[in-house]
């Protein structure tokens, strides 16, 4: 069973600059997350969907960061304009259900600005 | 007060040694509780529930103390391969299954 996808891998760009992350969860899956995890810290929730219903964006920098999931399939997430303290690896991740249930992480972007 | 915390470490043990974790959290309506594992530059995995009546699995040991608000992780037997950060995770009382992770905590098991 294939995983969840990220891409890109790694992003370099400078402030105030616009960058983008494409993740594609595990087929099936109706939940979707987006975490920042900024070095020496354990994964911040951004967002999550439920299809695509946004369910909590509470932790997401709503002036900078947005993020979509068409369909209820694949998402994106954007930040513009970026900045320094945004250097952090995003990590999507998936679970079938909706509530309580095993998450599978992709292997995150990991964003250096600049 | 952090919702979820642990004691970041790092944890420095040899091979074979007995090394435990734990875990506090500040939501009592709190539901489900998991420890995840993350090695270096690598995404973080599921390593195993914790139940109200602990539970274990090979050398893993997790448990649960509703009442004081706080989650063990006991590893006996180290190996070489048990080196990665531990990350406590704890679904808080909403109907969507919200996951707070602790910040984790860094063990490094030596020869």
């Amino acid at each position: 069973e294939a995983g969840v996808a990220q891409s890109p891998r790694y992003k370099i760009i400078e402030k105030r600059q616009s960058v983008a992350f494409w993740c594609n969860p595990i087929s099936g899956h109706a939940t979707l997350y987006w975490y920042q995890q900024i070095l020496g810290q354990g994964p911040k929730l951004l967002i999550q969907f439920q299809n695509n219903g946004v369910v909590d964006d509470s932790q997401l920098p709503k002036d900078r960061f947005s993020a979509e999931r068409l369909k209820g399939v694949d998402s994106t997430l954007k930040i513009q304009p970026a900045k320094l303290e945004d250097s952090a690896v995003y990590l999507c991740a998936s679970s079938l259900g909706y509530g309580g249930e095993t998450q599978y992480f992709g292997p995150g972007t990991r964003l250096l600005v600049l | 007060r952090k919702e979820v915390e642990q004691d970041p470490g790092p944890f420095n043990v040899p091979e074979g040694a007995t090394v435990a974790f734990n875990c506090t959290y500040s939501n009592s309506a709190s539901q489900s509780f998991f420890w995840y594992r993350q090695d270096c530059r690598k995404e973080p995995k599921l390593l195993m529930s914790v139940y109200s009546s602990g539970n274990e699995d090979g050398r893993f040991t997790a448990q649960l103390n509703r009442a004081s608000q706080y989650i063990s992780l006991l590893i006996r037997d180290s190996k070489l391969s048990d080196s990665a950060t531990y990350l406590c995770v704890v679904i808080g009382g909403t109907s969507y299954g919200k996951l707070t992770f602790g910040q984790g905590t860094i063990l490094t098991v030596h020869p």
